[in-house]
């Protein structure tokens, strides 16, 4: 089965800084890979994704990098702010859209 | 619209209690995932449902069962809990089972004693 892996699992920058964060996955099946926010005792929400077909999305000041090749995708965020502090999830979801694998989650605090 | 709604949100069960947590979208979609979410590691799928009348399991799904009711409701059911099921869980949709966004609920806190 799909196994997703994170790091790091905290990052501190200083506001204005860009953070990121890498997953890599391991079914080559996998073709949708969602990026979730979860800020504390809030629900996960969607922040932005990349499919299979493409290699980068970008939406303002967040922007995903997809290396199908070595398996593995990241969340780039530029000019951070403080309300950027929360945790981040990536997932994979294979080909068949049976198994949405999680990753353990990266804390992010950007410091003022 | 409400989107996607879970009852009860906090709950303290003994262990051996049985319950049933509720999911509720109003959102039409045809497809809705039951998830736990333990500290440290990230959001495990317990089962789901890829349209009204289907179920199947995911990474955990012992000591759980599942109903799809209708197209709108979702329910997890504890049989007979153990504290290892402490945890918050999450109910979420998508409007399909493929490469679809999930839309989450805001979580049931549960304790089990």
């Amino acid at each position: 089965g799909e196994n997703v892996e994170q790091h790091p699992s905290t990052l501190s920058v200083q506001e204005g800084d860009s953070a990121v964060i890498k997953c890599t996955y391991s079914d080559s099946a996998s073709n949708y890979f969602p990026w979730y926010k979860q800020e504390l005792g809030k629900r996960p929400q969607l922040i932005i994704d990349i499919r299979s077909n493409v290699g980068e999305k970008k939406d303002q000041r967040i922007a995903v990098t997809l290396n199908k090749t070595a398996k593995h995708f990241s969340l780039h965020i530029t000019e951070t702010q403080p309300e950027d502090s929360a945790v981040y999830f990536c997932a994979a979801i294979d080909n068949y859209g049976q198994n949405f694998v999680f990753g353990p989650g990266t804390r992010l605090s950007v410091l003022p | 619209n409400a989107g996607v709604t879970q009852t009860p949100k906090f709950q303290v069960l003994k262990t051996g209690q049985s319950m049933t947590l509720q999911c509720a979208q109003d959102m039409n979609h045809n497809s809705m995932y039951w998830y736990r979410q333990d500290p440290g590691m990230g959001l495990r799928l317990i089962y789901y449902s890829a349209s009204e009348g289907t179920t199947d399991k995911g990474e955990v799904p012992n000591g759980y069962n599942v109903s799809r009711l209708n197209k709108r409701e979702f329910s997890l059911r504890l049989e007979s809990a153990a504290p290892s099921q402490t945890s918050v869980y999450f109910c979420a949709s998508s409007p399909s089972d493929r490469d679809d966004t999930q839309y989450f609920g805001p979580g049931t806190r549960l304790t089990v004693l």
